[in-house]
């Protein structure tokens, strides 16, 4: 039962380059969601989507982009990576019908030199 | 703006005692609470919540107090063993927002 899978786990990229974050779920569920943990802070809202074809801004969306072409997975794309972007990324999904209980992947960590 | 915060970034508590973490929240939109927990190199996983039409909710060893006057909650772990032993972030939204606010953590040590 795989849940939510990220991937990769972990990488560093240099400044200006772009990369792609994977994110796959295999529980059917409507809503999608990335997340930005910086030390010592909560967690932050990059993007969500509430199914296929449809996403939009969450608190701190600058520098990202989404696309969710499938209920499955839902990508989050680096284009010009800056030291900010240093961070762990959480990747979760949720029902409609609930969607403040959220399943989380195990995150991939970031570090932009 | 931080309108979740967890002023204690560490807690250290005695195996059989009670564990209490605190939540103070700014919004007064907010009327759904969550907890999660998180143990290292995984995700956070969701524990216990409460809606803003009660002010208590149990699950297990696991209580959610929720004072709306003082925009304040708890979480009480009663009693705490070593397996509970991990970070606890603070959750809340508001109504339909899909925008869930997370405080930034308290990490929990439970001592044999």
């Amino acid at each position: 039962n795989a849940g939510v899978t990220q991937t990769p786990k972990f990488r560093i990229l240099k400044i200006g380059q772009s990369m792609t974050l994977q994110c796959t779920q295999d529980m059917n569920h409507n809503y999608m969601y990335w997340y930005r943990q910086d030390p010592g802070m909560g967690l932050k809202l990059i993007y969500y989507s509430v199914g296929a074809g449809i996403t939009d801004k969450g608190e701190v969306p600058n520098g990202y982009n989404v696309s969710r072409s499938t209920t499955e997975d839902f990508p989050l794309r680096l284009e010009l990576a800056a030291p900010s972007q240093t961070s762990v990324y959480f990747c979760a999904s949720s029902y409609r019908q609930a969607k403040n209980i959220q399943y989380f992947g195990a995150g991939t960590r970031l570090s932009v030199l | 703006d931080q309108q979740v915060k967890q002023n204690s970034p560490s807690l250290s508590v005695q195996e059989g005692r009670i564990s209490i973490l605190n939540c103070d929240y700014t919004n007064s939109m907010f009327d759904y609470f969550l907890w999660y927990k998180k143990y290292p190199a995984e995700g956070p996983t969701f524990l216990i919540s409460i809606s803003s039409i009660k002010d208590k909710n149990e699950d297990g060893r696991f209580t959610v107090f929720l004072n709306k006057s003082a925009k304040h909650l708890s979480l009480h772990i009663v009693p705490s063993q070593p397996g509970d032993s991990a970070v606890y972030f603070c959750a809340a939204s508001a109504g339909n927002n899909n925008d869930m606010r997370f405080g930034a953590g308290t990490r929990l040590t439970v001592k044999p």
